[in-house]
């Protein structure tokens, strides 16, 4: 079965970087894109990015590119997201979720449908 | 950017119908996905492009989308329903996913 596995929790200080992994299973892991999406404590969910685990093509939302880095590691299924720069409200819950992606290998709007069990990350000095 | 509009809360008693709806400019274009998201846990999708069940979702969940809105409704509603619901599109002029803030469902 499709399974999401993400790292443990984290508590960095302010001006840090945060690598959250989310290891895929029971699937082919670079038939499909990647998205991650977080949320803070009590609010909605909010997009990031997504990425072809294939090829490397990313897409970002406006607020995270510099400070957002992913990279996958195709010999283990894994994906990485690294969060630089933390400020305190950098403070979520942050998720992995699969996607279909179209025949170029971009992602036209299908939904997520396995996500990780989240990776709680706490920015505090 | 593209906005959609979630009311915060819906209540609704054991039994009735709940409609849980997700405003946005001419949103009847795009294709909606509904999450259901319970404390604690990662969101799970109940309804995809607009009106789609996923295996394991029960009937009592449909959706609807035209005009400037689109609508989550609940049938029947019980106790285990009582969770946040999002809806979420991809924006094709900005490549974009959106997602709307999020109604928390209270079963009375």
């Amino acid at each position: 079965q499709v399974q999401l596995v993400q790292s443990g929790a984290e508590v960095k200080k302010p001006g840090a970087s945060v690598k959250v992994s989310c290891k895929a299973s029971g699937y082919t892991f670079t038939d499909y894109g990647l998205s991650w999406v977080r949320q803070a404590p009590g609010q909605g969910l909010e997009w990031m990015v997504w990425i072809n685990p294939y090829n490397g093509y990313t897409n970002y939302e406006q607020k995270f590119p510099g400070r957002v880095a992913l990279t996958t590691d195709t010999s283990t299924s894994t994906a990485y997201m690294e969060l630089r720069s933390l400020r305190s409200d950098d403070t979520a819950v942050y998720y992995c979720a699969r996607t279909v992606l179209d025949s170029s290998g971009w992602y036209q709007g299908p939904p997520f449908d396995y996500w990780g069990q989240g990776t709680l990350v706490t920015v505090s000095s | 950017s593209y906005v959609l509009t979630q009311p915060p809360s819906v209540s609704v008693a054991p039994g009735k119908t709940a409609r849980i709806t997700c405003g946005g400019n001419n949103i009847g274009s795009k294709s909606v996905h509904w999450y259901q998201q319970k404390p604690g846990q990662a969101p799970v999708v109940v309804i995809y492009y607009n009106s789609d069940r996923p295996l394991g979702i029960p009937e009592r969940f449909s959706g609807s989308n035209s005009g400037n809105t689109a609508t989550l409704t609940i049938s029947r509603v019980e106790a285990g329903d009582e969770a946040d619901y999002y809806c979420q599109v991809w924006d094709s002029s900005s490549d974009h996913v959106v997602f709307g803030g999020g109604t928390k469902l209270t079963v009375l």
